[in-house]
């Protein structure tokens, strides 16, 4: 089945203490993204990624950082987490042979205390 | 600048009732890609449609149906007899040329549907 795997679903962390979510599509496309949903805001894009080692900043890239070195994985770092970070996150893939369409991941529900 | 305008924070109907959602957006790109996607209390993003900014035909799919109108910048959803499982939060979103590096979708702030039994 073709999807985008984001983990974890929910995690809750304290100020600082680093993480990583994970995510990984297996229908090899070239463009992924990461967003992040607040109340009212709609989703607002973090990074994107055209292809392996080729990432670049969104609309609200502060505080984050991404690494493509694979093309199936473009996991999303927060290296000093703040509350202000605490978000619903998706990650998102793109490619030519679904008509470039969309598919999102389920969401990572981050909590940061 | 990209912009994306669904003035309806929340609506809520009685089921069978028909709904329609308003989304109205901004853009200089001629040629650009506008999406809707619902929202469960489960919190997953549901692909429900895409529509190419040349193509303004209307589009049925079961209860749902689109209206795109390019003179007024309005891609407005209509659920018909709409149900309790059709509740969620709804996003209208556009996008650039695909062919353009960033392709990021822009957002609209989303749009709560409560559906009465």
């Amino acid at each position: 089945e073709a999807q985008v795997t984001q983990n974890p679903r929910y995690l809750i962390t304290v100020t600082g203490k680093k993480l990583t979510v994970t995510c990984s599509q297996n229908m090899n496309h070239e463009y992924m993204s990461w967003y992040r949903q607040d109340p009212g805001l709609g989703l607002r894009q973090i990074y994107y990624s055209m292809n392996v080692e080729v990432t670049d900043k969104g609309d609200v890239p502060e505080g984050y950082k991404v690494s493509r070195k694979e093309k199936r994985n473009f996991p999303l770092i927060l290296e000093s987490p703040s509350p202000n970070q605490t978000s619903l996150y998706f990650c998102a893939s793109s490619g030519g042979a679904s008509g470039y369409g969309y598919t999102f991941g389920s969401g990572t529900r981050l909590t940061v205390v | 600048a990209q912009k994306v305008t669904q003035a309806q924070t929340e609506i809520s109907v009685v089921e069978k009732e028909d709904v329609t959602l308003d989304c109205v957006y901004e853009t200089r790109d001629t040629t650009y890609y506008l999406f809707w996607y619902k929202q469960p209390p489960s919190g997953e993003l549901v692909f429900l449609i895409r529509r190419n900014s040349f193509d303004e035909q209307n589009e049925i799919s079961g209860r749902y149906s689109w209206n795109f109108q390019k003179s007024t910048s309005s891609f407005n959803f209509t659920i018909t007899a709409s149900q309790v499982v059709d509740s969620a939060v709804y996003f209208c979103a556009l996008c650039p040329p695909m062919d353009t590096g960033r392709r990021a979708l822009t957002f609209g702030s989303g749009t709560r549907l409560q559906v009465q039994p």
